[in-house]
């Protein structure tokens, strides 16, 4: 069964930096691209980036929103995705989730909370 | 940006009615490998999102038979054959064919 679960949310101030983590079991990490959603309250859904697997790169898009300030990484040994979030803005509180592949983005994370604020 | 534009922004069905929501890209959403990556979402309350429809008119697995997506280019909906009362919570088109990937701006779906 494919699960995804994501953790380091919390609270944090405007400025800090917080790193989320993705972990996946139940099919094979290393083939798929991995994707980073997002949703603040009361809001729609939003893209945030996501990271090809190794097969086709490893390369990285972002939204323009996070662009220099947040970085998408992997570790394949582990089945992790990770996003680290600098710079954080109040409007970078939302709901973070992960999905596996970009385009058809078929498993979601329970997500996790990420609040911006003095 | 494609911007993905979602109708109706509120839908009150009866239990066991149809229910159709409409979705527009401002670009067409064919890939240059002949793919159109339009994806359909439900989300429920205090739930993630959950892919309902991918490439139009693909049924994810376990996705009940009732739900279905057709159209092609800019012009896309989904349908819900007999809605239950499992069916509310708010609808989203996604498109992945350009980047950024963009969302309309959601369907709530409720029961009358």
């Amino acid at each position: 069964e494919v699960q995804l679960v994501e953790s380091g949310g919390g609270l944090v101030q405007p400025g800090r930096s917080l790193r989320l983590s993705c972990t996946a079991s139940g099919f094979t990490f290393g083939d798929y691209a991995m994707t980073w959603f997002r949703q603040a309250p009361g809001k729609g859904l939003q893209w945030v980036g996501f990271i090809r697997n190794k097969a086709s790169g490893g390369t990285i898009e972002y939204a323009a929103s996070v662009k220099g300030r947040f970085t998408i990484s992997r570790d394949d040994s582990k089945s992790i995705v990770y996003l680290q979030m600098n710079s954080l803005k109040t409007e970078d509180t939302a709901v973070y989730y992960c999905t596996r592949d970009r385009v058809t983005t078929d498993y979601w994370g329970q997500g996790t909370l990420v609040t911006v604020s003095s | 940006d494609i911007v993905m534009t979602q109708t109706p922004l509120s839908s009150p069905v009866t239990l066991g009615q149809p229910a159709s929501i409409s979705c527009r890209s401002s670009q067409s959403l064919v890939h240059s490998d002949g793919n159109t990556y339009l994806s359909w979402l439900q989300l429920r309350p205090g739930q993630p999102p959950r892919l309902l429809i991918y490439k139009i008119s693909n049924r994810f697995s376990g996705v009940p038979d009732r739900f279905s997506g057709s159209g092609a280019g800019t012009d896309f909906t989904l349908k819900i054959s007999r809605v239950e009362a499992e069916d509310v919570g708010v609808y989203y088109c996604m498109q992945a064919t350009h980047f950024p990937l963009t969302f309309g701006g959601g369907t709530k779906v409720e029961i009358k």
